[in-house]
């Protein structure tokens, strides 16, 4: 079965830095793509970004909001997805959900999610 | 890029049919095949019902199913039961393959 388990949520300050981590199992780790999806509080769901799996190039990429303050990475031999998070400003409080790509136009599994709230 | 657009809320009673559209362009919803759906009951994580032009993960109903016209793609659900009741959206992966942009969501209520 799988699991996908983030971590890292917390309380922080505008302008301050963040990073959250997705533990997973139960699939090869390795050759997944995988993706950060968010959801403001009351609000829709907003793709963060994409990262994909080694074999299929490694490249990543990012939503408009996000982009050049969010980083995405992965620990293949940990399974462990993660996400790299700078300046964060008011509008990127939301519950961050972390999901395998089980097709690259899907978003096949999702974790729980963990929150984010930035606030002064 | 735009979120694509969903009708706020959709209401039927138990038996009955609904259709919920997600309305885009050319350069997402165009290709329905790359439109997904996902479920989401409060409080928990969205759920993936169809993709790839009508198919269905494993243990998601045959009452969902999708179409597509032009630049707008929709789904049914058939036979409205009482856990059907949530939001859903939609998603279009978009920008060659570079992107991906979610329905405003569509709020199902269950009479």
């Amino acid at each position: 079965e799988e699991q996908l388990v983030e971590s890292g949520g917390v309380l922080v300050k505008p302008g301050g830095s963040l990073r959250l981590s997705c533990a997973t199992s139960g699939f090869t780790f390795t050759y997944a793509w995988m993706s950060w999806v968010r959801q403001a509080p009351g609000k829709g769901l907003e793709w963060v970004g994409r990262i994909k799996s080694q074999g299929g190039g490694g490249t990543i990429h990012y939503g408009a909001p996000v982009k050049d303050r969010f980083t995405i990475s992965r620990d293949d031999s940990k399974s462990t997805l993660f996400l790299q998070m700078n300046n964060l400003q008011t509008e990127d409080t939301a519950m961050y959900f972390c999901v395998h790509n089980t097709g690259e136009e899907r978003f096949g599994y999702w974790g729980q999610g963990t929150l984010v709230t930035v606030s002064s | 890029q735009s979120a694509l657009t969903q009708p706020a809320s959709v209401s039927g009673s138990p038996g009955q049919s609904i259709t919920i559209s997600c309305t885009g362009t050319s350069s997402d919803v165009g290709d329905y095949n790359l439109v997904s759906w996902y479920q989401q009951h409060p409080g928990k994580a969205p759920k993936l019902m169809i993709y790839g032009g009508g198919k269905r993960p494993s243990g998601v109903s045959t009452r969902f199913s999708v179409s597509g016209s032009g630049n707008s793609a929709s789904l049914t659900v058939s036979g409205l039961q009482p856990e059907d009741e949530a939001d859903y959206y939609c998603c279009s992966y978009a920008g060659g393959g570079t992107s991906y942009v979610f329905g405003t969501g569509t709020k199902v209520t269950v009479l």
